[in-house]
């Protein structure tokens, strides 16, 4: 079964320099949502996307942004990197289903500031 | 705000032992979802079991079956049968229903199994 596809898998980024991470959801998962992960961190909520409509924001900084595209495939931008932007980035996509709240990851962007 | 709590930052258990891992919650709705989520070391977010609140009856899926005790906010994860593979990070993770929302994970208990 297709799952979800993350680019880059990994980046290496200098401070104050942009990077983009490309996620594409499973086929017909109409949502999206972007998480990151610290070292020996749980994942934390940046934003998410229903029907390329931003539908919820979490700890994301103002640096960065994000979209859906009409595709359903979702970019997070991220500029001024700084060092404590160094983390693991995930992507997750679901479909919302009435009754069912499961979220596919995908194997994540390993994003290293320097 | 919703919350989750993992007690034990680390276990071990012998293959082919049983092994539970501790998850406490609060929240205020009726309606929500639970789930454990598996990171062995190669960092991937798995998927391992997942409970709806509104059913009773604890979630199973092979060697992996939950504790759902509701009323005190306990959402338990046993582990039978222990296997090498079965090392890795375990999070379990709240979301709440019917909104689609984001995911708010635990901080995590690290399982060594161990030969």
């Amino acid at each position: 079964a297709a799952g979800v596809i993350q680019s880059p898998r990994h980046l290496i980024k200098e401070k104050r320099e942009t990077a983009t991470l490309k996620c594409y959801p499973i086929p017909r998962h109409d949502t999206v949502y972007w998480y990151q992960q610290g070292p020996g961190q749980d994942p934390q909520f940046l934003i998410s996307f229903y029907e390329k409509m931003q539908s919820d924001k979490g700890s994301i900084p103002d640096r960065f942004s994000a979209q859906q595209f009409s595709d359903y495939h979702s970019e997070l931008n991220m500029s001024s990197l700084e060092l404590g932007d160094s983390a693991l980035y995930f992507c997750a996509s679901s479909l919302k289903v009435v009754g069912v709240e499961e979220q596919y990851f995908g194997p994540g962007t390993r994003l290293t500031v320097t | 705000a919703q919350t989750v709590t993992q007690s034990q930052p680390e276990m071990s258990v012998q293959e082919a032992e049983t092994v539970t891992l501790s998850c406490t919650y609060d929240t205020s709705e009726n309606n929500y979802y639970l789930f454990w989520y598996k990171q062995p070391p190669s960092r991937q977010m798995i998927l391992v079991i997942r409970q709806e609140a509104y059913k009773q009856q604890n979630a199973t899926e092979n060697r992996f079956s939950v504790n759902f005790q509701k009323a005190a906010k306990s959402f338990s994860l046993k582990i039978s049968d222990s296997q090498l593979g079965d090392t890795a990070m375990y999070f379990c993770a709240f979301i709440e229903g019917g909104s689609q929302g984001n995911l708010i994970f635990g901080k995590g208990t690290k399982l060594s199994v161990k030969p």
